[in-house]
């Protein structure tokens, strides 16, 4: 919802530009890896996901970077439009079991038009 | 195009009472999540079901209870409402561990 933004690092970027949004994830052992775009009172919505035997993976506007060696994962989006605005969520889905999913608190986009 | 309704955008309730969160899914997916939204704490998981009767514990599960009869509707329960469980509720749903689907989620405020 509206407080969603709240407490959260705030990325800025111009209309246009390229936007990267990181996240550093927790264990080793996730093999399966999930961004989300949240705008004010709305749900999570899926953006796209990746899987641990890739590095990369391509959308429409959208690339998503995973580095196991340090744990790190990227979202950039190309060309950052107003209707980008939004909270990013990346997601980490442990293997075996149930396989959880544990989420990031987020990353603000504000694009300046 | 999956969607997921949840029963109300905006419910209020006084502590001590009894409320009930609806979730429903339409693509008849296996598994299905309730959580609750804080500003600054993210997304916590309250309860998960993987099949029909069947529920885990998620994270922060005091003071919740699930039922989930039916494939497609899953339940949050919170049995006497505190002020403290006031926050945006968050249903999901997933194939068999793939992305969640999210419905848009219910703002409860507790007086």
């Amino acid at each position: 919802g509206e407080s969603v933004g709240l407490h959260l690092p705030t990325l800025s970027v111009q209309e246009g530009d390229n936007s990267i949004i990181n996240c550093a994830y927790s264990n080793s052992a996730s093999d399966y890896f999930i961004w989300y775009k949240q705008e004010s009172g709305k749900g999570p919505q899926f953006i796209i996901d990746i899987r641990s035997n890739m590095d990369k993976r391509q959308g429409q506007r959208v690339t998503v970077l995973l580095n196991k060696t340090v744990k790190h994962l990227s979202l950039q989006i190309a060309a950052t439009q107003p209707g980008d605005s939004a909270v990013y969520f990346c997601a980490e889905r442990g293997s075996g079991g149930y396989q959880k999913v544990t989420f990031g608190t987020g990353t603000k986009l504000q694009v300046i038009p | 195009d999956v969607k997921v309704t949840q029963s109300s955008r905006y419910l209020v309730k006084r502590t001590g009472e009894k409320v009930f969160l609806e979730c429903v899914q339409d693509m008849d997916h296996e598994n299905m999540f309730w959580y609750r939204q804080d500003p600054g704490l993210g997304l916590r998981l309250i309860y998960f079901s993987y099949d029909v009767k069947m529920k885990e514990k998620g994270d922060i599960p005091e003071g919740y209870s699930v039922s989930r009869e039916k494939k497609e509707r899953f339940s949050l329960i919170l049995e006497s409402a505190s002020t403290n469980q006031t926050s945006m509720y968050l249903c999901a749903s997933s194939f068999l561990g793939r992305e969640q689907f999210f419905g848009p989620g219910t703002r409860l405020t507790v007086l």
